[in-house]
């Protein structure tokens, strides 16, 4: 059973616009979320994340949002750029990010087209 | 330094061989996973250390996989006889705040 969803394999976007990359989660036990982008051939690198005590963390042109009761996060990128075509990796920890394993989505490759 | 490292590159390997994949943490990090990535997809979690101990070792199938995180020495991640489906990705990330991960081993089984 999956415990973290990305429901989007792809999403295209206009440079300029948002892109809105989404995530769910099965697990009531995970409080910490992060989101990584990844090249090809590259590990995958830290973005963004958030505690289960906040419903937003912003950070320059990327903000995420969780909605605990939806058990929903989402990753907005304002503006997109061409460089921020990748895969999305959402995944989600337990117990305030302690040295517990992350679980990982399936990934959304998004493509910012120019 | 600063990065996760990961060796060898690529390895390739005929069915039934051994398989030895090598992990540097950065220095300082107490915490070591390993994941598999089969296909671009998701990141299957396979085994976690804290320093030179197993933490949780629930993804690994036991009877192939073995892996080790000893003092002054690369973590490594070692498949006895290999299988087709063992063809993968496998990345290791260190974590000392949050996980870094290295740039990954493409595993590859003939």
């Amino acid at each position: 059973d999956q415990q973290v969803k990305q429901n989007s394999p792809s999403l295209s976007v206009q440079e300029g616009r948002i892109s809105i990359l989404n995530c769910d989660y099965t697990n009531s036990m995970f409080d910490y979320f992060l989101w990584y982008k990844k090249y090809p051939a590259e590990g995958p690198t830290f973005l963004i994340s958030i505690s289960s005590i906040k419903d937003k963390n912003e950070d320059g042109r990327f903000t995420v949002f969780l909605n605990k009761s939806a058990k929903h996060l989402s990753l907005h990128i304002v503006p997109s750029q061409p460089g921020d075509s990748a895969v999305y990796f959402c995944a989600a920890s337990e117990s305030g990010g302690s040295n517990y394993k992350l679980t990982f989505g399936k990934g959304t490759l998004l493509t910012v087209n120019p | 330094g600063e990065e996760v490292a990961q060796t060898p590159k690529h390895l390739v390997r005929g069915e039934g061989q051994k398989a030895k994949l090598y992990c540097a943490p950065i220095k300082g990090h107490s915490y070591v996973f390993w994941y598999q990535q089969v296909l671009k997809n998701e990141f299957k979690f396979l085994i976690s250390f804290q320093n030179e101990n197993v933490f949780d070792e629930t993804g690994m199938p036991k009877e192939r996989f073995s892996a080790k995180c000893l003092p002054n020495s690369p973590c490594s991640l070692e498949i006895q006889a290999t299988k087709l489906e063992d063809s993968a990705v496998y990345f290791c990330a260190s974590r000392g705040g949050r996980w870094f991960f290295g740039p990954g081993t493409r595993l590859t089984v003939l």
